[in-house]
């Protein structure tokens, strides 16, 4: 098994452009999520998902859209990428739910000038 | 809303010397507890995790952690650490009928030889 597996691993935005960062799992994993990492802010959670078809808010979805239509998939779009968005990106997933041991994927620095 | 705060931003300790790191939370309601570990440039590791039962919680690499409900803590113990336990912790809440993880804005562990 792969695991986790997270594309790209850097990008480097302009403002207002727009991209998508690549989640996907080969684990059968039902739960998958989308974090953010900021330095002295622990992750805070950006969307989730409990299933194919099924996606749902954390603490922070603004400027982020996800879709979940296959069970192995859970791409994150920024729509306009702002300054405020420069993060280290995690994706993780788990069988059957967020009590479950939640498997992170390696990241994707994004940088926004 | 829940809160998770981790008293210490770093902490260095000497290689065999015990270790405590210390998360507390806030919650109205009934929550689960978790620790999970970052080593330098990889995603998150589940150390361990309470759900319900025994308050005391034993995890991987001979970590545990206790709960304490009156005290609303959950703090990380090792008995005698490793070099190879120099990472950053995130202490993580998860309230038993969501599925929004809230972490902590984690520990730095040095440990030094």
């Amino acid at each position: 098994n792969a695991g986790v597996t997270q594309t790209p691993k850097f990008q480097v935005l302009k403002t207002g452009q727009s991209m998508t960062l690549q989640c996907a799992q080969d684990m059968n994993h039902e739960y998958m999520s989308w974090y953010r990492q900021d330095p002295g802010m622990g992750l805070r959670l950006i969307h989730y998902s409990v299933g194919a078809g099924i996606t749902d808010q954390g603490e922070v979805p603004n400027g982020y859209n996800v879709s979940r239509s296959t069970t192995e998939d859970f791409p994150l779009r920024l729509l306009s990428a702002a300054p405020s968005q420069t993060s280290v990106y995690f994706c993780a997933s788990s069988y059957l739910g967020a009590t479950d041991t939640q498997y992170f994927g390696p990241g994707t620095r994004l940088t926004v000038l | 809303a829940q809160s998770v705060t981790q008293l210490d931003s770093q902490v260095p300790v000497f290689e065999e010397a015990p270790v405590e790191l210390r998360c507390n939370y806030s919650s109205s309601v009934s929550v689960y507890l978790f620790w999970y570990v970052q080593y330098p440039n990889q995603g998150l590791q589940l150390l361990l995790k309470y759900l319900s039962g025994s308050t005391l919680v034993k995890g991987i690499n001979g970590f545990e952690a206790e709960f304490n409900k009156s005290q609303t803590s959950f703090h990380l113990r090792k008995p005698s650490v490793h070099i190879s336990d120099t990472a950053e912790y995130f202490c993580a809440v998860l309230t038993n009928y969501g599925q929004n993880f809230v972490f902590g804005p984690g520990t730095r562990l040095s440990v030094l030889p």
